[in-house]
C-alpha cells in the first residue's frame, strides 16, 4: 500500500515569488493536515481538510492556503514568499478518528 | 492553547540500555497522544497512539503510558539499539473535529551508540 507522497521533493524560490505544494493521502484517506516544520519553532500546524472542507486552520497568515480534491489530494499555496518561510512542509493522513496520521516525506522549500 | 514540552532534549546511551523519554501536555482535554520518530530529512514514523481513555500502548520493545489528569506521556525503549538512533517526538489531539490537528513537543534527540 502506498504511503503519503508529496512532491516535489525540493523546491528553491526567491523572495515575492508563490508557490504550490502537492500530497497525495493513503488511498482511503479522507483527511489530510498540513505542517510546518522549522528548526527554531519545530512542527506547527497550517491546516486541515477533510472530504474537500478546511476544518481547521492554524496560525499562519493568509498567504498560507490550500484546498483539497474530490479524490482527497491536497495542494497548499504560499504567495509572496518571505525568507522565513523557508521549512520542511509536511503532509500526513489519517483514515478517521483514533487513527494514526500517517506522514509523507516533506517538501523542503529554500527561499533566497 | 496547548503546549507540549519534551525532556530531555537530548539523550546519548550506549547500546543496550533501557531508556525513558517524557512528554508533557498543558489541556489534559485531548483525544489521543500519538508518539512519531523522525530520521534526518525524512518525514515522521508513527509509532503508538494512546486513545485519552487508555492508560498504556506496546509495540515491541516500545511503551507508552498516558496520564491524562497530570498531562504527561511517558515512552520507554528497551534494550535500545544503534537503530533507535532518531528524534522522537510526541504529539497531542483536541478533541471533537480537531482530531486532525496535532500540537507537538520540540522533540528528543537520541543518539544510541555501539
Amino acid at each position: 500500500k502506498a504511503g503519503v507522497t508529496q512532491t516535489p521533493r525540493y523546491l528553491i524560490k526567491t523572495r515575492g515569488q508563490q508557490v504550490t505544494l502537492s500530497c497525495s493521502p493513503i488511498s482511503g484517506h479522507r483527511s489530510v493536515s498540513w505542517y510546518q516544520q522549522t528548526p527554531g519553532q519545530g512542527l506547527q500546524f497550517l491546516f486541515e481538510y477533510f472530504s474537500e472542507t478546511q476544518r481547521n486552520k492554524g496560525n499562519f497568515p493568509g498567504r498560507f492556503s490550500g484546498r483539497q480534491f474530490s479524490n482527497s489530494r491536497s495542494e497548499m499555496n504560499v504567495s509572496t514568499l518571505e525568507l522565513g518561510d523557508s521549512a520542511l512542509y509536511l503532509c500526513a493522513s489519517s483514515l478517521m478518528i483514533n487513527q494514526p496520521q500517517h506522514f509523507g516525506d516533506g517538501t523542503r522549500l529554500s527561499i533566497l | 492553547k496547548q503546549e507540549v514540552t519534551q525532556i530531555p532534549a537530548a539523550l546519548s546511551v550506549p547500546e543496550g540500555e533501557n531508556l525513558v523519554l517524557n512528554c508533557s501536555f498543558t489541556d489534559s482535554a485531548i483525544y489521543n497522544l500519538q508518539w512519531f520518530r523522525q530520521d534526518p530529512g525524512k518525514g515522521l514514523t508513527s509509532l503508538l497512539l494512546i486513545q485519552s481513555s487508555q492508560r498504556e500502548q506496546t509495540s515491541g520493545r516500545l511503551n507508552a503510558s498516558l496520564d491524562k489528569s497530570s498531562g504527561r506521556s511517558t515512552l520507554y525503549i528497551a534494550a535500545s539499539q544503534p537503530g533507535d538512533s532518531a528524534t522522537y517526538l510526541c504529539a497531542v489531539a483536541a478533541g471533537g473535529t480537531s482530531y486532525g490537528k496535532l500540537t507537538f513537543g520540540q522533540g528528543t534527540i537520541l543518539t544510541v551508540h555501539p
